[in-house]
């Protein structure tokens, strides 16, 4: 079966850095995302990884190495804010979308 | 601000009623789909439209029943539910035709507690 694993919850102080790592087992790979959900809100868009390596975007990075299934979002400088859930999300090789549970990101003062 | 409205955002209703959860998209996007999110699950995929074709329906019961009659319009009909159908229920789009090849534009969803 295809699987995405991930942290349930993690926490955080504010102004620190947090790694949420998302490893995957799929029937092939297309490429992944990685969303932010707040509470009560809709998920939004962070990054898109098809290749190996960094990607970088102010505070937040992507990370993927697919021969290890395995990708990280790094969060930098951490804020209140950055209080949500992180979904991390794999295209397999029939361009289905397979998610992971979420990590709940708790932000503390 | 997503581009993606939802409608209600939250509704209660018992086994034997019937309601609908509207999608709109102002986007011009191609494809639009339903998830149905429960607490510390992943999101499940329900159904998907692209150009107002049903593409996909993943094992859905018939107690769902979708309709897309146009591009910027979707719809989920319920009937019949059961109290394991609480959830939020997300409504998503994306520009290609082509199903899962560039992000998903979510919704706010609308909740939903079947008493």
């Amino acid at each position: 079966g295809q699987n995405i694993d991930q942290p349930t919850e993690m926490t955080a102080t504010e102004g620190a850095i947090v790694q949420i790592n998302c490893t995957y087992q799929t029937s092939g790979f297309n490429g992944l995302f990685w969303y932010q959900q707040h509470a009560g809100e809709a998920p939004t868009f962070l990054s898109y990884n098809v290749l190996d390596g960094l990607e970088e975007k102010g505070r937040f990075s992507s990370f993927l190495s697919r021969s290890k299934g395995y990708s990280y979002l790094l969060l930098k400088e951490l804020q209140m804010k950055d209080s949500a859930s992180y979904l991390c999300a794999v295209i397999d090789s029939n361009y289905q979308l397979i998610w992971g549970a979420g990590t709940k990101l708790i932000i503390k003062p | 601000e997503t581009g993606v409205t939802q409608t209600p955002r939250h509704l209660v209703m018992g086994m034997t009623n019937k309601k609908s959860l509207k999608c709109e998209q102002h986007l011009g996007h191609n494809a639009m789909y339903w998830y149905k999110q429960s607490a510390k699950k992943p999101l499940e995929l329900m159904f998907v439209y692209s150009l107002e074709e049903r593409v996909e329906n993943n094992s859905v019961p018939s107690r769902f029943s979708p309709e897309c009659p146009n591009s910027s319009h979707l719809f989920l009909h319920l009937h019949t539910l059961q109290p394991e159908d609480s959830a939020l229920y997300l409504c998503a789009s994306s520009q290609g035709a082509d199903l899962n090849t560039g992000e998903l534009f979510f919704g706010e969803g609308s909740r939903l507690t079947v008493l």
